[in-house]
């Protein structure tokens, strides 16, 4: 099974400013991951596909990096609508597995 | 527009049995794979099971092997759990999901049916 660790848990951002959230694979993912943003008492959204390929909808200011075990989700400028948990997932092989989350908070 | 809408969750005693339900609608089903991820309360994403479009590639996590029975009737557009033996720790919400593929990522996500598992 590949674990994904994310950090940090908690990162606190001001509005405007850049986010890099990261996502690490205990063994290769190659290309095959996805990261995805949930807000309170709302199911997740799909944000990225294939390390790097934003999702239909979702902003240029989300950007996704990386291969192999080293992953980057980046938020460029934070909207108060970024504000939420992001989620790691990778689609190597099976069991497919997510990572802990980092929650995007209000600085 | 693509929608799936869980149903089928609520409040049952451990070892006893439940079935999820979810009706996909929007999409061709039977192009697609489809999974079931649940979130524990307050908690994370965890995958429990996939299937392919035809039902020939079944997968599950190992906390719910062989407790746990995933199938999808493409003819009626619909997509399964049979959860038998539930357990304290089966306690989430249960989302239904549209994979690319077996393998793959999940999109999009239906609203989520709770199962709470409790005497």
């Amino acid at each position: 099974e590949i674990v994904m660790t994310q950090s940090p848990a908690t990162l606190s951002v001001s509005p405007g400013e850049r986010a890099t959230l990261s996502c690490r694979a205990s063994q290769s993912a190659s290309s095959n991951l996805a990261w995805y943003q949930q807000k309170p008492g709302q199911a997740p959204r799909l944000l990225i596909y294939g390390a790097s390929t934003r999702a239909t909808g979702s902003p240029a200011r989300f950007s996704g990096s990386g291969s192999g075990t080293e992953f980057t989700l980046t938020i460029t400028s934070l909207q108060s609508e970024d504000f939420a948990v992001y989620y790691c997932q990778q689609y190597n092989n099976w069991p497919l597995t997510f990572g802990g989350g980092t929650k995007v908070e209000i600085k | 527009e693509v929608q799936l809408v869980e149903s089928g969750g609520g409040l049952v005693q451990p070892g006893r049995s439940l079935r999820l339900s979810c009706a996909a609608s929007g999409f061709t089903f039977d192009d697609y794979a489809m999974h079931w991820v649940r979130q524990p309360p307050g908690k994370g994403l965890e995958w429990v099971s996939g299937i392919s479009w035809n039902s020939g590639r079944i997968g599950y996590a190992d906390y719910v092997k062989g407790r746990f029975t995933i199938s999808r009737d493409n003819a009626k557009n619909s997509l399964y759990l049979q959860m038998n033996s539930l357990r304290a720790e089966d306690t989430a919400l249960y989302y239904c999901v549209k994979g690319v593929n077996p393998v793959g990522w999940f999109d999009p996500w239906g609203q989520g049916t709770l199962v709470t598992v409790s005497s």
